[in-house]
């Protein structure tokens, strides 16, 4: 079955520091990726989605490429700041069916 | 254009109880999807509702149903309620038929199971 596997947590940065997490999944055929964010004590926000190889997703200086040939969806950001300190969750979706989740990344950036 | 939005926001139930959980689905969409987020964990997908009729399961037990509604609202209620149910309820609606998936999720329901 589809599958995500999210790079383990959690992940400590200083502020403006650069942010990779890494993001690849097992599917079969062409699923649509997404990230989205769960800051403390609240539901999922849509940070970014791709539909298609080679697609980049971005939103809020964070961007991610739908890589076919690597399976994979890295989220990155050139300077984080502390308030994208939250927990970051990769997904994938194929059909007009479930999302499929990984484990959830925790970010937490220090001033 | 309102949001998702699920009710209540806490609960706290005793072992073998049953609960119902409300969502709201964003004014557009016709479908909504239910999850299970446990502590520390991803989502997992309970099951998705599209035209009142349950369009998909997840690997939950039978008592763990639904329901959907002619304005496109739904239930999630859970019978024989186990400690393992304490999560968090996640309820995310979209609209099936668009090129592209947009859901959007509520802010939850924190169940707890005493």
């Amino acid at each position: 079955g589809n599958s995500v596997t999210q790079m383990e947590g959690p992940v400590t940065l200083s502020e403006e520091a650069f942010l990779t997490i890494n993001c690849t999944y097992t599917a079969t055929g062409y699923p649509s990726l997404f990230w989205y964010v769960q800051y403390p004590g609240e539901g999922l926000q849509l940070l970014l989605k791709a539909t298609k190889a080679d697609d980049k997703g971005s939103n809020k200086g964070f961007e991610a490429t739908y890589r076919k040939e690597t399976t994979s969806f890295h989220l990155e950001k050139g300077s984080v700041q502390v308030s994208d300190s939250a927990v970051y969750f990769c997904a994938l979706v194929q059909g007009a069916q479930k999302l499929v989740f990984g484990q959830g990344t925790r970010l937490t950036i220090n001033p | 254009e309102t949001g998702v939005t699920q009710s209540p926001t806490h609960l706290i139930k005793t072992r073998g109880q049953q609960v119902t959980l409300r969502c709201s689905s964003q004014s557009g969409h016709n479908t909504v999807s239910w999850y299970q987020q446990a502590l520390g964990q991803g989502p997992q997908f309970i099951f998705q509702y599209y035209r009142e009729e349950e369009n998909g399961r997840g690997n939950f037990p039978p008592r763990f149903s639904g329901l959907q509604f002619p304005n496109y609202s739904s239930e999630l209620n859970v019978n024989a309620l186990e400690l393992d149910d304490s999560a968090l309820y996640l309820c995310a609606s979209s609209f099936r038929g668009g090129l592209s998936y947009g859901y959007t999720f509520g802010s939850g329901t924190r169940l707890t199971v005493v």
